[in-house]
């Protein structure tokens, strides 16, 4: 199976501020990578597919980049609304891991 | 508008089997895999597998192979997740989620686009 790992697994910043969270896949899934936000109670929302492709609806400071194994997860311009945890995911031939999640707690 | 409405909580015995539901809307059901996930209290997401309503083509996490049966019903645009045999450790929020599709230099994408609101099952003796 393919394993990702997702660094940091928590990350404290201030509205206004660029955060950066890094997924780092077992073995190499070209771009067939996604990010979903979720917020406590809440299902997962996605917010990037295919490691760049912004989904519709989701606001421009949110990008993605990355191929192979590594990838990352910008948010430049922190929102109050941003507060939540972070996953990525690999979609690759009926294989869906997801990575173990970055919590991101306001300063 | 794509909707997911998943069937409401569940309190079971450890032993007892379960059977939730989620029923799709806004687009034409049987064209798109639906995948179920588990989230435990506090925990990461953990996908149990995936089903294609127009054949029933299913395909199972091996971390849940043998425990979980997923079946679709055509007629009512609903899929289903049966757990058997349920244990302490099956207590947990179970989502169920739609794949859509992209292509893209010869490339195949998929995308986990429209999430049920999550259906959460406890088992407790």
């Amino acid at each position: 199976d393919i394993r990702l790992t997702q660094s940091p697994s928590f990350l404290s910043a201030s509205v206004g501020d660029r955060v950066t969270i890094t997924c780092r896949a077992s073995q190499g899934i070209n771009t067939f990578l996604a990010w979903y936000q979720q917020k406590p109670g809440k299902a997962p929302k996605l917010l990037i597919y295919a490691a760049s492709t912004l989904h519709s609806g989701v606001p421009s400071r949110f990008s993605g980049s990355g191929s192979g194994t590594d990838f990352t997860l910008t948010i430049s311009g922190l929102q109050p609304e941003d507060f939540a945890t972070y996953f990525c995911q690999q979609l690759n031939s009926y294989s869906y891991t997801f990575g173990q999640g970055t919590k991101l707690e306001i300063k | 508008e794509v909707q997911l409405v998943q069937s409401g909580a569940e309190v079971k015995k450890p032993g007892e089997s379960l059977k939730i539901s989620c029923r799709g809307s806004g687009y034409t059901f049987v064209t798109k895999w639906i995948a179920w996930v588990r989230q435990m209290p506090g925990k990461g997401l953990e996908w149990m597998g995936i089903i294609y309503p127009r054949d029933s083509d299913t395909r199972y996490s091996p971390s849940f192979q043998g425990r979980v049966t997923i079946s679709a019903a055509k007629s009512t645009s609903t899929a289903f997740l049966q757990l058997n045999n349920l244990r302490a450790s099956d207590t947990a929020m179970y989502y169920c989620a739609r794949q859509d599709i992209f292509f893209f230099n010869d490339n195949t994408y998929y995308s986990w686009d429209s999430w049920g609101q999550g259906t959460m099952v406890t088992v407790s003796s």
